[in-house]
């Protein structure tokens, strides 16, 4: 099973600062499949990048990321008041498909 | 726009099992399949398998083997995650969602539905 374990686990920054969230693999994410989801209290997560680096449908280009292998990154250009929110990746190469714990951004 | 909804709340005793269903709508159900999730309070995401809608054909992950079962029925685009002999710590809210592509990630989801399991 691929672990991944996401750094900080809390981010705390202000509107309009940037953000790098990190998702390190503890095998190869092959064909970087892994996957960033926002999720808000009480609601569902919402895709916002697949395939490391491609923005889903309707995401801002604030959103971005990157890297390949074992070493992911989630990039927030310009905190916006709505952006924070928990943050979880995910690989769907390797079954069991897996998740990383989250990192919460806040509001410092 | 594709849409899933799910079953309302559920309350069980431990040892019982528990029954959430998943209503597709705004695409075809058979093309894509249906994904269950799970995520216990104040904790993150847990992946629990798969039910291709087309054939039938499930992947559970280990943990689970033995307790779950997902169905679907096609005439009325609905899938199914049946999970038995309850625990305490199965208490969490239980998402269905789905790819839209091979190389997406989870797209569309539930609303979720929070399963208790409390004696």
């Amino acid at each position: 099973e691929i672990v991944l374990t996401q750094s900080p686990g809390t981010l705390s920054l202000s509107p309009g600062e940037r953000a790098a969230l990190s998702c390190r693999a503890s095998q190869s994410v092959n064909s970087n499949y892994l996957a960033w989801y926002q999720q808000k209290p009480g609601q569902a997560p919402r895709l916002l990048i697949y395939a490391a680096s491609s923005r889903a449908t309707g995401i801002p280009d604030r959103f971005s990321g990157s890297g390949s292998g074992t070493d992911f990154t989630l990039t927030i250009s310009r905190l916006e008041p709505e952006d924070f929110a928990v943050y979880h990746c995910q690989q769907y190469v390797s079954s069991p498909w897996t998740f990383g714990q989250g990192t919460k951004v806040e509001i410092k | 726009q594709a849409q899933l909804v799910q079953s309302g709340a559920e309350v069980k005793k431990p040892g019982a099992s528990v029954k959430v269903s998943c209503k597709a709508s705004g695409y075809t159900f058979t093309v894509n399949y249906v994904y269950w999730v799970r995520q216990a309070p104040g904790q993150g995401l847990e992946w629990m398998g798969w039910v291709d809608p087309n054939t039938g054909r499930t992947n559970y992950a280990q943990k689970f083997q033995g307790r779950v079962t997902m169905t679907r029925d096609t005439s009325i685009s609905t899938g199914y995650m049946e999970l038995s002999s309850l625990r305490s710590d199965d208490t969490a809210v239980y998402y269905c969602a789905r790819r839209a592509t091979a190389d997406s990630g989870f797209v569309t989801w539930g609303q979720g539905t929070l399963v208790t399991v409390s004696s």
